[in-house]
């Protein structure tokens, strides 16, 4: 089974600032991941699939990157909104399509 | 627009038995799989069960595999979980998901609660 590392497990931030997400791989998934977004109180939103395509309606400052073990989610100038947990979700090997115990980006 | 709305959780005792529904609307159903991921409370996520566009195919998660099964009725627009032998550890919020590259549209989830 493919394990997802997510890190750091909080990123303590104020709005404006950006943000770093990272998530490795245990072994390569090539570019077959996704990034969700997890408000408090509400379902996840698919935010990049294949690594750095934005989902419909996802705000420019969401991008993705990486490929094989190391990717990366980027969120530029942080909005008050964007304060959530992420989670990535490999599908390489899809069922089970494995996710990451997530990144809570809290507010400063 | 997509919606998925799921039913069907509710407090059952250890053992108990449940079926999660989820009806589907703003796109064609059947052309798409669909999956049910879940969710312990304070926890992540956690994938439970795929199938395929005609029902043909299906998995699940080794943690639920003999005491789950999912299924769909596309004339209805609707997939369903039918849970048995249910455990503590299955208390969670269920999610019912569209499938594509990745689970692109999620419905609001239906809480499941195992307790005596």
């Amino acid at each position: 089974e493919i394990v997802l590392t997510q890190s750091p497990a909080t990123l303590s931030l104020s709005p404006g600032e950006g943000a770093t997400l990272s998530c490795r791989a245990s072994q390569s998934v090539s570019w077959y991941l996704a990034w969700y977004q997890q408000r408090p109180g509400q379902a996840p939103r698919l935010l990049i699939s294949d690594a750095s395509k934005r989902a419909t309606g996802i705000p420019a400052r969401f991008s993705g990157s990486g490929s094989g073990t190391d990717f990366t989610l980027t969120i530029t100038s942080l909005e008050p909104e964007d304060f959530a947990v992420y989670y990535c979700q490999q599908r390489r090997t899809w069922p089970p399509g494995t996710f990451g115990g997530g990144t809570k980006v809290e507010m400063k | 627009q997509v919606q998925l709305v799921e039913s069907g959780g509710g407090l059952v005792n250890p053992g108990g038995s449940l079926r999660l529904s989820c009806i589907a609307s703003g796109f064609t159903f059947s052309d798409y799989y669909m999956s049910w991921i879940r969710q312990a409370p304070g926890k992540g996520l956690e994938w439970v069960s795929y199938i395929s566009i005609d029902g043909s195919n299906a998995d699940y998660a080794d943690s639920v595999k003999g005491r789950v099964t999912v299924s769909r009725d596309n004339a209805k627009n609707s997939l369903y979980l039918e849970m048995h032998s249910l455990r503590a550890e299955d208390t969670a919020l269920y999610y019912c998901t569209r499938e594509s590259t990745a689970a692109d549209y999620w419905g609001q989830g239906t809480l499941v609660t195992v307790s005596s």
